[in-house]
């Protein structure tokens, strides 16, 4: 079952913050977090696995609360360089390659 | 080192035609998935495989079957296009099968059927 990303598309001016939220109706191991700029290809930011940790990047941040099977994505002092298009990406065992993707959040960051 | 590498980049097709797409991981990847990107549905898995294996497949019909080499180079084919077939189609390698490491995807494959 496809995650469901929340919401669908933001405008932001240089230096607010953001939230993107994943949320899946079905138990869930891991969750990844993509960013496809226009006419590229997605590109990995990072990876939670269940137990509910926090991972840092810059000043891109997310949490993962496998109780609520939710995973959020923080984006703080947005750059222009965060324009894109961010995706979640699920998967309910560690055993398995097969990740689902939520239908993404285009993020525009104006100067 | 290379990135992965899909082939062909652009391509357009007619309904009922066939195609096969490429896709070169990066050097010691040898898990490669397939998805298919929309507009509207977003990243679609289509399948995977490890070791010359299929583990994993998505609910997509039979139109639409891959394979993968001694080498870990893998291939899609579509069958009897259809005009919903049009689409990025993007290929993604990882080192190993567990999903607790990253997705390092090509630049895709885009798709037109006419």
């Amino acid at each position: 079952q496809q995650p469901v990303q929340s919401p669908q598309a933001v405008i932001l001016r240089e230096g607010e913050d953001a939230v993107i939220n994943c949320s899946s109706s079905k138990a869930l191991y891991s969750v990844h977090w993509y960013r496809q700029k226009h006419g590229e290809a997605p590109v990995f930011l990072m990876i939670l696995l269940k137990g509910g940790e926090q991972k840092g990047h810059d000043k891109i941040s997310a949490s993962f609360n496998e109780k609520k099977q939710q995973s959020s994505l923080y984006l703080t002092a947005s750059q222009l360089s965060y324009s894109g298009t961010y995706f979640c990406g699920t998967s309910s065992s560690g055993n398995t390659g097969k990740l689902i993707f939520g239908q993404g959040t285009t993020l525009q960051v104006k100067p | 080192k290379a990135g992965v590498t899909q082939t062909p980049r652009y391509l357009i097709k007619t309904r009922g035609q066939q195609v096969t797409l490429s896709c070169s991981p990066i050097s010691g990847h040898r898990s490669v998935s397939w998805y298919q990107q929309t507009p509207g549905q977003g990243l679609q898995f289509l399948f995977e495989y490890f070791s010359e294996t299929q583990r994993n497949k998505g609910n997509f019909p039979g139109r639409f079957s891959g394979r993968q080499f001694s080498n870990s180079r893998s291939e899609m084919n579509v069958s009897t296009l259809e005009l919903g077939d049009s689409a990025l189609y993007l290929c993604a390698s990882r080192l190993g099968t567990s999903n607790t490491g990253e997705l390092f995807f090509g630049e895709g494959s885009r798709l037109t059927v006419l």
